[in-house]
């Protein structure tokens, strides 16, 4: 059972640098978001997708990009890394009203 | 004010303790509720969702009142195991009219022997 697939697992970036995230589910789920999780923080969310085609902000958006050209996949792009990017990023899906599958975790350090 | 805001913790209690946590929220439209646990540098995974009448699973017991924005989970019996990070979650409707998960920032628990 894959679940979410969130790729790579760790990932040193240096200033100015860009890189995408992965992020795959095979359930079918209609929403994908990403989050970040910031130490003695909760989980903030950056973007969302409601389905194929449509995304939106989250609540921490700037310096990311977010594409849903599928159901199953929700790159995050990150456009010019800085060091307050530095985070655990996490990818989640979910149905409407179910709860929310996350992946194991992106760690990103930007020097 | 946070939308989702839970006891800061950390909680550290012995083994076969009772343990409970609240959790508060925001808005008033809010329409399920969970609780999620989080191992240290691992994602959170659903403990349990969070119904009207409060709801039971094993020694796991979560509570709602809607009147009062509140949310409770009671850990009975703690064993070694329990100690991790809960997190109190809200899917809020948002004005967009979708449905975002909104987290608390958790509350961090170790049980000792």
């Amino acid at each position: 059972n894959a679940g979410v697939t969130q790729t790579p697992k760790f990932q040193v970036l240096k200033t100015g640098q860009s890189m995408t995230l992965q992020c795959a589910q095979d359930m079918n789920h209609e929403y994908m978001s990403w989050y970040r999780q910031d130490p003695g923080m909760g989980l903030r969310l950056i973007h969302y997708s409601v389905g194929a085609g449509i995304t939106d902000q989250g609540e921490v958006p700037n310096g990311y990009n977010v594409s849903r050209s599928t159901t199953e996949d929700f790159p995050l792009r990150l456009l010019s890394a800085a060091p307050s990017q530095t985070s655990v990023y996490f990818c989640a899906s979910r149905s409407l009203e179910t709860e929310a599958f996350f992946g194991q975790g992106t760690r990103l350090t930007v020097v | 004010r946070k939308e989702v805001e839970q006891d800061p913790g950390p909680f550290n209690v012995p083994e076969g303790a009772t343990v409970a946590f609240n959790c508060t929220y925001s808005n008033s439209a809010s329409q399920s509720f969970f609780w999620y646990r989080q191992d240290c540098r691992k994602e959170p995974k659903l403990l349990m969702s969070v119904y009207s009448s409060g709801n039971e699973d094993g020694r796991f017991t979560a509570q709602l009142n809607r009147a009062s924005q509140y949310i409770s989970l009671l850990i009975r019996d703690s064993k070694l195991s329990d100690s991790a990070t809960y997190l109190c979650v809200v899917n809020i409707v948002t004005a967009g009219s979708a449905r975002q998960l909104t987290f608390g920032s958790g509350t961090q628990l170790t049980v000792l022997p």
